[in-house]
């Protein structure tokens, strides 16, 4: 089993419609967590930490559901410009030692 | 305005060669890495750095090497032992895990 997965997609979306990617991870003491955007041939860049109660940031909430391993991460009224491929980021440390993994993405393609 | 430089964008190897991808960053971080990028794939962890003068292996080392003389610069050198290094490759620096911040990448190319 992949440390972090993703489904690929795309995800094919209608303006305005709600979209949600999940990102499964398999190191249950993992501790920190990040959703990240990366345009078309561009650098991925931060869109969101993910917390254990839920946070949300205009159209974009994030979740954490430790008992499944999963985070989430919800779009709603999805506009053209939210597409990209969404990361995810899974942070296992402890002492000095970090091990941060990123997850293969998910496409998003909002259509007019 | 503080940030991440990674130069050249765009670089072009011949077989046999040698070439340097810089990354320099005025964010006062200490920790920074270098990624891969292939299509379709995530980002794979190729060296990183969390302290001047010591770097350790990711993991995907084979064919590549570096250095981190400075605080403010970490260079990557895929050198001719790396059979396919044709891929996007990206430098980040990070303080305390507050997340990433990325460079705008370098696409190299074997020609």
């Amino acid at each position: 089993r992949k440390e972090v997965e993703q489904d690929p997609g795309p995800f094919n979306v209608p303006e305005g419609a709600t979209v949600a990617f999940n990102c499964t991870y398999s190191n249950s003491a993992s501790q920190s967590f990040f959703w990240y955007r990366q345009d078309c041939r561009k650098e991925p860049k931060l869109l969101m930490s993910v917390y254990s109660s839920g946070n949300e940031d205009g159209r974009f909430t994030a979740q954490l559901n430790r008992a499944s391993q999963y985070i989430s991460l919800l779009i709603r009224d999805s506009k053209l410009s939210d597409s990209a491929t969404y990361l995810c980021v899974v942070i296992f440390h402890s002492g000095g030692y970090q091990k941060v993994t990123f997850g293969t993405g998910t496409k998003l393609q909002v259509i007019p | 305005d503080g940030g991440i430089t990674q130069s050249p964008k765009y670089l072009f190897r011949k077989e046999g060669q040698n070439v340097t991808l810089s990354c320099e960053q005025n964010l006062n971080h200490d920790a920074m890495y270098w990624y891969r990028q292939d299509p379709g794939q995530g980002l794979r962890l190729i060296y990183y750095s969390q302290i001047v003068n010591d770097f350790q292996k990711g993991d995907i080392a084979e064919g590549y090497s570096v250095s981190r003389e400075k605080k403010e610069s970490f260079p990557l050198t895929v050198t001719s032992a790396q059979k396919n290094p044709t891929a996007f490759y990206l430098c980040a620096s990070s303080s305390d895990w507050a997340g990433y911040t990325f460079g705008s990448g370098t696409r190299l190319t074997v020609v």
